[in-house]
């Protein structure tokens, strides 16, 4: 079975901290992508990697930066979080042409 | 504009009886359609896989429809049990089969309650 594993379910952070969220999945996967889920909004994109060291923008990067240095890793950094980035954030990982699989999601607070 | 939409927003219905959840999109180049099951504070699980050729698609009591004519997907789950109650997203991949497919067009998913 493909797994996708993100670091923590939870996390609290305070504004202005420089927040990491971690994903590693286990099937040699070129694509990886990171995903925010608000209510009522739905997933939104906010950056994906179709290789190592490669990334690119989704709908929403703004705040947002990614790091992609070994292929079963794909990491999302907030350089100094914000309160309107508290959500649930989703990775999913993706062969050439096989389903998105995903994570259980980091739900992240900001205080 | 590509926009994938679903209805109702939300339903409830008793354990044990059938119901169908709805999927309309305005996607081209179409190159898939998905369904998707989220339990609560956990990430979709995949239900469904159909492609422009393919018009149904069973997963145990779970059967997808897809209209390509139409633009139009249905989810009906039979018999329902209590551990169905979750949100189902219809997500159609935008881009060709052969090509780069990567643009995944989200609807906001249907939430279900089952009710013993």
């Amino acid at each position: 079975d493909v797994k996708v594993t993100q670091s923590s379910r939870y996390l609290v952070k305070r504004t202005g901290e420089k927040v990491f969220l971690e994903c590693v999945q286990d099937m040699d996967h070129e694509n990886m992508f990171w995903y925010r889920q608000d209510p009522g909004l739905g997933l939104r994109l906010i950056y994906f990697s179709y290789d190592v060291k490669m990334k690119e923008k989704g709908d929403i990067p703004e705040g947002y930066s990614v790091s992609r240095e070994k292929k079963e890793r794909f990491s999302l950094i907030l350089e100094s979080a914000s309160t309107n980035q508290t959500s649930m954030y989703l990775c999913a990982s993706k062969g050439g042409n096989t389903e998105a699989f995903f994570g259980q999601g980091t739900r992240l607070t900001v205080v | 504009k590509n926009q994938v939409e679903q209805s109702p927003q939300s339903l409830i219905i008793l354990e044990g009886k059938n119901c169908t959840l709805q999927c309309n999109y305005t996607v081209s180049p179409f190159s898939n359609l998905r369904w998707y099951k989220q339990d609560t504070g956990r990430g979709p699980v995949s239900l469904t896989i159909m492609t422009f050729s393919e018009n149904t698609k069973s997963n145990g009591r779970y059967t997808a429809t897809l209209d390509a004519d139409t633009k139009q997907s249905s989810l009906h789950i039979t018999a329902s049990q209590l551990s169905d109650s979750a949100s189902y997203i219809c997500v159609v991949t935008q881009g060709y089969e052969a090509g780069n497919n990567r643009k995944l067009i989200w609807g906001l998913g249907t939430s279900l309650a089952v009710n013993p």
